[in-house]
């Protein structure tokens, strides 16, 4: 068990380009969260994947961002045409059903838009 | 919507001091999970402890203890013995039980959080 990973772990990119970000969850894990975390801020809530069924989306910031995982194991999350307010962490979390839900973070992407 | 709120920006201990995080929500649902989590300085966010709301016994990890007042809708975290390591941001998050969400699985809604130092 190594851990939710993440990659890249930066990313500078110019306005309205698009980016991709992928996470890695636990292995046995089913279920995996993405947050955007802004300075300042604590983690804020944008969609989550039980297997590969993508459960809840409504949160996700615009109809810009879009996460997929096709196999049930890795994730995706992409932002399209990106603006300066898209920099942040983007945090991805993982955790296993019926284990009361403790969700384990991993490490982040942080995106920057010049 | 449930909202948590941290009023403590930041916070300063002498090590091997206690310290005592606040932290309150707002819900209208009688059962819930309460976690508190660490985020040390470029580096992943850890759970440190966490509490369900239908069980009237604080959690405790070690030197981690938190004081649940589920009428006053509070849930303090106590840090004992602190040490340089406990130095980062310390967030307090809720999360719903399943049968509020529909069935489904919830996010977590976080505080701002409160950025503990250690004096040596």
């Amino acid at each position: 068990d190594t851990g939710v990973s993440q990659d890249p772990r930066h990313k500078i990119t110019k306005r309205g380009q698009n980016v991709t970000f992928r996470c890695d969850p636990i292995s046995e894990h089913n279920r995996l969260y993405w947050y955007r975390q802004t300075l300042g801020q604590g983690p804020e809530f944008l969609t989550y994947f039980q297997n590969e069924a993508q459960l809840e989306k409504s949160r996700l910031l615009s109809d810009r961002f879009s996460a997929e995982r096709p196999k049930g194991s890795f994730s995706t999350l992409e932002i399209q045409r990106t603006e300066q307010g898209d920099s942040a962490m983007y945090l991805c979390a993982s955790s296993l059903l019926g284990w009361g839900e403790t969700q384990y973070f991993g490490p982040g992407t942080r995106l920057l838009v010049l | 919507a449930q909202t948590v709120t941290q009023s403590q920006p930041e916070m300063s201990v002498q090590e091997a001091e206690t310290v005592t995080l606040s932290c309150t929500y707002d819900t209208s649902e009688s059962d819930y999970y309460l976690f508190w989590y660490k985020q040390p300085p470029s580096r992943q966010m850890i759970l440190v402890i966490r509490q369900e709301a239908y069980k009237q016994q604080n959690a405790t990890e070690n030197r981690f203890s938190v004081n649940f007042q589920k009428a006053a809708k509070s849930f303090s975290l106590k840090i004992s013995d602190s040490q340089l390591g406990d130095a980062a941001m310390y967030f307090c998050a809720y999360r719903r039980l399943e049968e509020y969400s529909g069935g489904g699985a919830d996010g977590l809604t976080f505080g701002k959080g409160t950025h503990l130092i250690i004096q040596p």
